[in-house]
C-alpha cells in the first residue's frame, strides 16, 4: 500500500510567520503535488514536481514555494503566512503516467491568525 | 483556462434514494478519474474512465464517460449512510497534472 504522510494534521500560525508543510511518500513515485482545499472550490493545485529538484507552478502558486531535494519528500513553504492562506492542504503522489492514480496524504489544516 | 465543474454542489437524500453527480469539462479529456472523500478524510481513488461512452459499475455505483469525452456522471443506486462524503471528478491538464472538479457533497439522511 502507498503511504503518504504529512508532517502535521493541525497547525496554527500567526500572520507573517514562515510555515513549512512536509510530505513524505514511500512508494518511489515520481510525481508529487500540493493542493489546497476550500469549501465550494474543490481541490486547487498549488505546485507539483515530476522529479527531484524539478517544480512546476500549478493554478494558484502565489504566496507559496516548494522544495524537492529528495524523491520521497516534497515541502510546501509559506514565506510569510497570511489569513487568506487558512485552508486544508493536501499532498498527493502518483507515478509518471498521466493515467496513474493519485494517492493523497491525510491533510494539514492550517489556521493563520 | 481549462475548467472542470460539478453539479450539484450539495445534495441531501433520504437513505434508499438514488443520487447523481455530473462533471463537465470545458475541454475534451483523454480520461477522467473519480475520487471520494469521507468527512474528515482525504480523497481516495474510485475509478478511471478512458473510452468515449464508457460505462463502469462498482456495486451500486455507475460511472459514465460522455460520448464527446467532455462530461461524466456518477450515479449511486439506493444510497446508504456509508455513501456520505464528497465526490470529485478529475481530468488531465497537460503532461503531469489533473484538474479537479469542484466536488459534490452528499449527505444521506437515515
Amino acid at each position: 500500500d502507498v503511504k503518504v504522510t504529512q508532517s502535521s494534521r493541525y497547525l496554527v500560525k500567526r500572520t507573517g510567520e514562515k510555515v513549512f508543510l512536509e510530505c513524505v511518500q514511500d512508494m518511489d513515485h515520481e510525481n508529487m503535488f500540493w493542493y489546497r482545499q476550500d469549501p465550494g472550490l474543490g481541490l486547487r493545485l498549488i505546485y507539483f514536481s515530476y522529479d527531484v529538484k524539478m517544480k512546476e507552478k500549478g493554478d494558484i502558486p502565489e504566496g507559496y514555494s516548494v522544495s524537492r531535494e529528495k524523491k520521497e519528500r516534497f515541502s510546501l513553504i509559506l514565506e510569510s503566512a497570511s489569513t487568506n492562506q487558512t485552508s486544508m492542504y493536501l499532498c498527493a503522489t502518483s507515478g509518471l503516467a498521466l493515467t496513474d492514480t493519485q494517492y493523497f496524504g491525510p491533510g494539514t489544516r492550517l489556521t493563520v491568525l | 483556462g481549462q475548467q472542470v465543474m460539478q453539479i450539484p454542489q450539495y445534495q441531501h437524500v433520504q437513505e434508499g434514494e438514488d443520487f447523481t453527480t455530473y462533471c463537465n469539462s470545458s475541454t475534451t479529456l483523454s480520461n477522467i478519474q473519480w475520487y471520494k472523500q469521507r468527512p474528515g478524510g482525504h480523497p481516495v481513488f474510485l475509478i478511471q474512465l478512458v473510452k468515449s461512452g464508457e460505462v463502469k459499475k462498482q456495486k451500486r455505483l455507475t460511472f459514465q464517460f460522455g460520448e464527446a469525452k467532455k462530461n461524466s456522471s456518477l450515479h449511486i443506486t439506493a444510497t446508504q449512510t456509508t455513501d456520505v462524503g464528497t465526490y470529485f471528478c478529475a481530468g488531465p491538464s497537460g503532461t503531469y497534472k489533473y484538474i479537479f472538479g469542484t466536488g459534490t457533497r452528499l449527505k444521506v439522511l437515515a
